[in-house]
This record gives structure tokens, C-alpha cells and sequence, in this order.
């Protein structure tokens, strides 16, 4: 079935320094991926996603880009802010006859210093 | 729009009782997944419901189960407790199955057994 691997964390910053999340996956097809965020005490959330190869998904000033060929997903930032501060998850969906559910990799702990 | 919302945040049993969780879904959410999430394991599936039906359900034993009810409303049932079940419970709404991985995300029941 499909997987996620995903960089081993924790990750810690100063303010506007450059962050990079690796993941990588393996996949039957061409699957959507996805990255989730969980901010303290809160459950995930949606960040970004892209649904076929070549496709960048962007949003709050991360990117990633589906590349098929490295067979990658990597998040990154620019200048990452306190705020920042959240665990990141890499997700794709296993399809399972019918119904679909997601698989997620370990999480990356990013903890951005002011 | 209100968000998926679980019910209760926070609770403590004891080895062999059991607990019921419970998740309303966004509104127009037909869809409700169950995940749990520990440190050692991360965020693993544990079933999905659409129009009362379970569609999947991932490798954990008998004692967890679930059901939908026709207002979408999920609950989740673990019986005869056990530490290892001590989690944050993640529940997940989205429109349909199928739908590419979009999921919205609870805040969780988090589950101390003691």
C-alpha cells in the first residue's frame, strides 16, 4: 500500500530562517498529498495539498511541490515566525476498494526561536 | 461554520473499564473518521463511517468499535481498557468518502488509563 516517510524531527529555528520538511512516499499511481499541522493542544489541520505531479500546493507562505520523479514532497518557508512553531505531518490516502483513509508520517516538531 | 467538535477533551479510566467518545461533524459532513494518536505510534486509522456504515477500519483489535448515527454524529467505543490505549483520539470530517483526502480534524479526546 502506499507510505509516507518522513524527515525525522525535532527541527528548531531563529525567526526568519529557512525551513525544510523532507518527505517522501511511495505510491500505486499518483495519488494527492498532503501536509497537516497541529498547533499546540489543537487537532490537524489542512496546509496545503497538491493533486497530480508537478502541481504546487501553497498557503500562509509554505510550498510544496509533487515531484514525481524524486518521488518527494517537501515542505518549505521562506522566513518562518514564531508562530510557526506547530508539529508538521505528510499525508496521502491508501485506497482501499471503496472507501479511503489517510496515512500520515511520524511529524516533524518545529519549534521557531524569536 | 462550526467546526468538528468531540466530546469530552479530556478523560481518565481505569485499566479494564471502558469509554465512549463522541464527534459531531461539520455540518453537511457525511463522512466521520476516527484516528489515534500517540508519541510512539503517531496518528493511526481506526475506522470510517459514511451513512451509518462502516467503510474501513484499520488493524486494531475487537475492543474498539463505532457507529453513525442518521444526523452523521459518530461515537467510538474502546472496551476493557488498557494503558496502551492511553491516546489523544482524533476525529475527522469530511464530505463523502472518496473525496481526495480532505479532511477536517477535531480537537480530540484525550484519553489518560490509569
Amino acid at each position: 500500500g502506499n507510505s509516507v516517510t518522513q524527515m525525522e524531527g525535532p527541527v528548531t529555528l531563529s525567526e526568519e530562517a529557512f525551513l525544510t520538511i523532507n518527505c517522501t512516499y511511495t505510491a500505486t499511481g499518483y495519488p494527492s498529498l498532503f501536509w497537516y499541522v497541529q498547533y499546540p493542544g489543537e487537532g490537524l489541520q489542512l496546509l496545503l495539498k497538491a493533486t497530480k505531479a508537478d502541481d504546487k500546493g501553497s498557503n500562509k507562505g509554505f510550498e510544496a511541490t509533487y515531484r514525481k520523479e524524486t518521488t518527494s514532497f517537501h515542505l518549505e518557508k521562506g522566513s518562518v515566525q514564531v508562530s510557526d512553531s506547530a508539529v508538521y505531518f505528510c499525508a496521502l490516502p491508501i485506497s482501499s476498494g471503496s472507501a479511503r483513509q489517510l496515512t500520515f508520517g511520524s511529524g516533524t516538531q518545529l519549534t521557531v526561536l524569536p | 461554520k462550526a467546526g468538528v467538535t468531540q466530546t469530552p477533551r479530556y478523560l481518565i479510566k481505569t485499566r479494564g473499564q471502558q469509554v465512549t467518545l463522541s464527534c459531531s461533524p461539520i455540518s453537511g459532513h457525511r463522512s466521520v473518521s476516527w484516528y489515534q494518536q500517540t508519541p510512539g505510534q503517531g496518528l493511526q486509522f481506526l475506522f470510517e463511517y459514511f451513512s451509518e456504515t462502516q467503510r474501513n477500519k484499520g488493524n486494531f483489535p475487537g475492543r474498539f468499535s463505532g457507529r453513525q448515527f442518521s444526523n452523521s454524529r459518530s461515537e467510538m467505543n474502546v472496551s476493557t481498557l488498557e494503558l496502551g490505549d492511553s491516546a489523544l483520539y482524533l476525529c475527522a470530517s469530511s464530505l463523502s468518502p472518496g473525496v481526495d483526502g480532505e479532511l477536517f480534524f477535531g480537537e480530540g479526546s484525550r484519553l489518560t488509563v490509569l
